[in-house]
């Protein structure tokens, strides 16, 4: 079946550094592909999405492109902030499946 | 405009026991779907509906149920809670009719069983 594989936590950065979060998927068809960040306590808000390959999702700093190749949507952001902590999650979705499948999440600490 | 509401944000309940958790999706969105999120197996999918049709479900026992009314409001009930049910339980609403483009999410139940 569809799963998705994030690397594991946490990642612990200094303020200002370079972030990369790795996502590998495996799918039968053709996915969309996500990323959620979860502040504690709250729920999952939507940061990127991207839904064909080559696409490339961006907001607030933080990019990943869709790499059909590579099954891969890794996770950028080129100068990190003590408030982009949280977690973060690299899920998919098949068409007329109506649901997410999650990585297992990827804790980000930004030490200032 | 107002985002997914859950109701209530915290619940403590016995072993045994039956619970029922509420969503009301954003105004205009018809899909609302319910994931479960607990340490040990992350955030796994429980059901979705759509005009009050469910469309796909989770492998979760029986005693994990849901609905949606025709307001798109849905609830999801558990019966004979056990201790392995304490999570926190998310919904989303989003737009999708013919596949999923963007879910937004609660803030969820947080569920414990005692």
């Amino acid at each position: 079946g569809d799963s998705v594989t994030q690397m594991e936590g946490p990642v612990t950065l200094s303020e200002e550094a370079f972030l990369t979060i790795n996502c590998t998927y495996t799918a039968t068809g053709y996915p969309s592909l996500f990323w959620y960040v979860q502040y504690p306590g709250e729920g999952l808000q939507l940061l990127l999405k991207a839904t064909k390959a080559d696409d490339k999702g961006s907001n607030k700093g933080f990019e990943a492109t869709y790499r059909k190749e590579t099954t891969s949507f890794h996770l950028e952001k080129g100068s990190v902030q003590v408030s982009d902590s949280a977690v973060y999650f690299c899920a998919l979705s098949e068409d007329s499946s109506y649901k997410l499948i999650f990585g297992s999440g990827t804790r980000l600490l930004v030490r200032p | 405009k107002a985002g997914v509401t859950q109701t209530p944000r915290y619940l403590i309940k016995t072993r045994g026991q039956q619970v029922t958790l509420s969503c009301s999706p954003i105004s205009g969105h018809r899909s609302v779907s319910w994931y479960q999120q607990t340490p040990g197996q992350g955030l796994q999918f429980l059901f979705e509906y759509f005009s009050e049709t469910q469309r796909n479900k989770g492998n979760f026992p029986g005693r994990f149920s849901g609905r949606q009314f025709s307001n798109s409001r849905s609830e999801m009930n558990v019966s004979t809670l056990e201790l392995g049910d304490s999570a926190l339980y998310l919904c989303a609403s989003s737009l999708a009719s013919g596949y999923l483009t963007e879910a937004f999410f609660g803030q969820g139940t947080r569920l414990t069983v005692v």
